[in-house]
């Protein structure tokens, strides 16, 4: 266990529909990333957020929106889902100092 | 914008075997560079980082890396593979925002290692 949690493990839902994927940080930590992982893009950086407050966009589509809450666990919103959806969503937590980021298990999300 | 490239996109190493993996990235300014490791079905582990100081890192299960700034290169290196070293590997850079983990991590695509024993 990283001490990032993230949930659902896996979810698995119809084109056109909204899912919300949840990250809880390691404790301590105050900025959260997500990242998308697919075989052909590979690791890709979605947004940042720090302390509640959005950080820096990546390739975030504009159907894909998330945020972070005050007690630090952060959501990801992805709507009017598509099959070019279906990937590994990661969320990394860091408290920004010297020891690295800490990735949680992923969501695996499939669109049928 | 900042590039992560790694070289190889499959390696295939007997147990015992040397294995180096190379990673070059494209930034001018000063980098924190960064070794994960992903086993089937698992989250991403953190295998070691640099952020300065030596540049031959040494991180868990035998791995190092050495950080050559002339070259924007951070290769990883392990002497003798073993069987439960099958994993990707991925590589990422973050531009130095004094010496800590912040900002976003940028990747390269990954290097798939299957050692076989």
């Amino acid at each position: 266990d990283s001490g990032v949690t993230q949930t659902p493990k896996h979810l698995i839902t119809a084109t056109g529909q909204r899912v919300t994927l949840r990250c809880s940080p390691r404790s301590g930590d105050l900025s959260v990333y997500w990242y998308q992982q697919s075989l052909d893009q590979g690791l890709q950086f979605l947004i940042h957020y720090y302390n509640g407050e959005e950080r820096a966009k990546g390739n975030i589509l504009e159907r894909f929106s998330a945020q972070q809450f005050p007690d630090l666990h952060s959501e990801l919103n992805l709507s009017s889902l598509e099959l070019g959806d279906s990937a590994l969503y990661f969320c990394a937590s860091s408290v920004g100092g010297s020891d690295g980021y800490t990735f949680g298990s992923g969501t695996r999300l499939t669109v049928v | 914008a900042q590039s992560v490239s790694q070289h190889n996109h499959h390696v295939i190493l007997s147990e015992a075997a040397s294995l180096e993996l190379g990673c070059n990235y494209s930034y001018g300014g000063t980098v924190n560079l960064f070794w994960y490791v992903q086993y089937p079905g698992q989250h991403l582990q953190l295998l070691l980082k640099y952020f300065s100081g030596d540049p031959l890192v040494k991180g868990i299960k035998g791995f190092e890396a050495e950080f050559i700034k002339s070259k924007f290169s951070f290769n990883l290196r392990k002497p003798s593979v073993q069987w439960s070293d099958t994993a990707e590997y991925f590589c990422a850079v973050n531009l130095n925002a004094g010496g800590t983990s912040y900002g976003k991590l940028t990747f390269g695509q990954g290097t798939i290692l299957t050692v076989h024993p």
